[in-house]
């Protein structure tokens, strides 16, 4: 079956500008996840969806970082006036449920870059 | 210190060789624990999950020490195909689920 898709697969941007990446997981999936992951470094956990429940936004380094999932589905993670330390590859996971055993099953990111 | 700890690497190995990751966690509340693979530019996939009676899946074996906080992952007879990072994960759930990535260790098998 289809798995998680990402859009765009790259994004060059200005300084400043804002840019939204799309997410779209796996049907069925209930929860969704969006990290980062700058060049040569590990994943930072940036926000979590479960359902209908409040996201988890804990890991959002500013308030310049925003995400929506609508209808349960689709998830939208805006950057608002980027800066350059921003420019990373964008992935999303998406997995069956909430527990700590469900495996996350990732898109192949979005790589941003802030000229 | 970080929550989650690998050795970098890169480790460089011989095909055929033995090679063993070790990822050592710090949070006790850690409830369940995965090795991922990521290639180079590509997004990480799960190679296996992680059980307190360990687990084998043909070449690779992973181990839990829950008294330890350390989770190991061995590959035998190294492929070239396994040149990658693994990636060590934990997952916990206090105040809500938590998902923490280690920084990965680097693996090169040459011929």
């Amino acid at each position: 079956g289809a798995g998680v898709s990402q859009s765009p697969s790259n994004k060059v941007t200005e300084k400043g500008k804002d840019v939204e990446l799309r997410c779209d997981p796996i049907s069925g999936h209930t929860a969704l996840y969006w990290y980062r992951q700058s060049l040569g470094q590990g994943l930072e956990f940036l926000i979590y969806f479960q359902g209908n429940s409040a996201p988890d936004k804990s890991g959002l380094p500013s308030d310049r970082f925003s995400a929506e999932r609508t209808g349960g589905s689709v998830s939208t993670l805006t950057i608002q006036r980027t800066q350059q330390e921003d420019s990373a590859v964008y992935l999303c996971a998406s997995s069956l449920g909430r527990g700590a055993s469900y495996e996350q099953y990732f898109g192949p990111g979005t790589r941003l870059t802030v000229t | 210190r970080k929550e989650v700890e690998q050795d970098p690497g890169p480790f460089n190995v011989p095909e055929g060789a033995t090679v063993a990751f070790n990822c050592t966690y710090s949070n006790s509340a850690s409830q369940a624990f995965f090795w991922y693979r990521q290639d180079c530019r590509k997004e990480p996939k799960l190679l296996m999950s992680v059980y307190s009676s360990g687990n084998e899946d043909g070449r690779f074996t992973a181990q839990l020490n829950r008294a330890s906080q350390y989770i190991s992952l061995l590959i035998r007879d190294s492929k070239l195909s396994d040149s990658a990072t693994y990636l060590c994960v934990v997952r916990r759930n206090t105040g809500g689920f938590k998902t923490i990535f280690g920084a990965g260790t680097r693996l090169f098998v040459k011929a």
